[in-house]
């Protein structure tokens, strides 16, 4: 049971746009910056969005991060087959001082 | 160019020990906080351990606190992961990550290839 809670799944056609919902308290959401990974098949993650909402160089604006209360989400808009990866949320857990991550949600291009 | 290199990964026996190694270049070292995430075969991401820049502060997950030690030298620019009582469950890939700054922090980035350590019998 991952501390941070996302849709194990989501999917859209080429060119839609696609929303993950990352659910987490007040303990780490809620006080501290959200960012979100990416992990291609086979591959090593990478970092997708930082501090709640900023693309780091090379991401394209496609990917776009929020946040409000104890929640934050990512959408992808302009869904392209390239994007079908695994998408991870992760903040700074005050209460357990660490971070934490969510459980990860599956994008398919149909 | 940022450059993490793991190393020690292997198939190892319940209760048994592991030093995982990660070869850090491209970036100074001493600077940055490090981390080890690790990844069970078709599951989601963990952090399992992370140390400040210099090693004077660390974090453990409940899952394997009393068991694991990470470290770091400086002087080689290597971070390690020091495993014993190994479990089934600590089966996983294991991913060297460096940080933004001194602390530790929740920016992961860049990330090492991993190596797999398979605890069984």
């Amino acid at each position: 049971q991952s501390v941070l809670t996302q849709p194990p799944s989501a999917s859209g056609t080429p060119g839609q746009r696609v929303t993950i919902s990352c659910s987490g308290s007040t303990s780490n959401i809620g006080t501290n910056y959200v960012y979100w990974y990416h992990q291609l098949p086979g591959t090593a993650p990478k970092l997708l969005i930082s501090r709640d909402n900023q693309r780091p160089s090379g991401v394209p604006d496609r990917f776009s991060g929020s946040k409000s209360g104890t929640s934050a989400s990512l959408a992808i808009s302009g869904l392209r087959s390239e994007d079908e990866a695994d998408y991870y949320c992760a903040a700074w857990d005050d209460s357990l001082s660490g971070p934490v991550f969510g459980g990860g949600t599956k994008v398919t291009v149909l | 160019e940022v450059q993490l290199v793991e190393s020690g990964g292997g198939l190892v026996q319940p209760g048994g020990s592991l030093r995982l190694s990660c070869s850090a270049s491209g970036f100074a070292f001493r600077n940055f906080a490090m981390h080890w995430v690790r990844q069970a075969p078709g599951r989601g991401l963990e952090c399992v351990s992370g140390i400040n820049n210099n090693g004077g502060s660390t974090y453990y997950a409940d899952s394997v606190k009393g068991r694991v030690t990470i470290s770091r030298d400086n002087s080689k620019n290597t971070l390690y992961l020091q495993m014993s009582g190994l479990r089934a469950e600590d089966t996983a890939v294991y991913y060297c990550v460096k940080d933004l700054g001194y602390n530790p922090s929740t920016w992961f980035d860049p990330w090492g290839q991993g190596t797999l350590v398979t605890v069984s019998s």
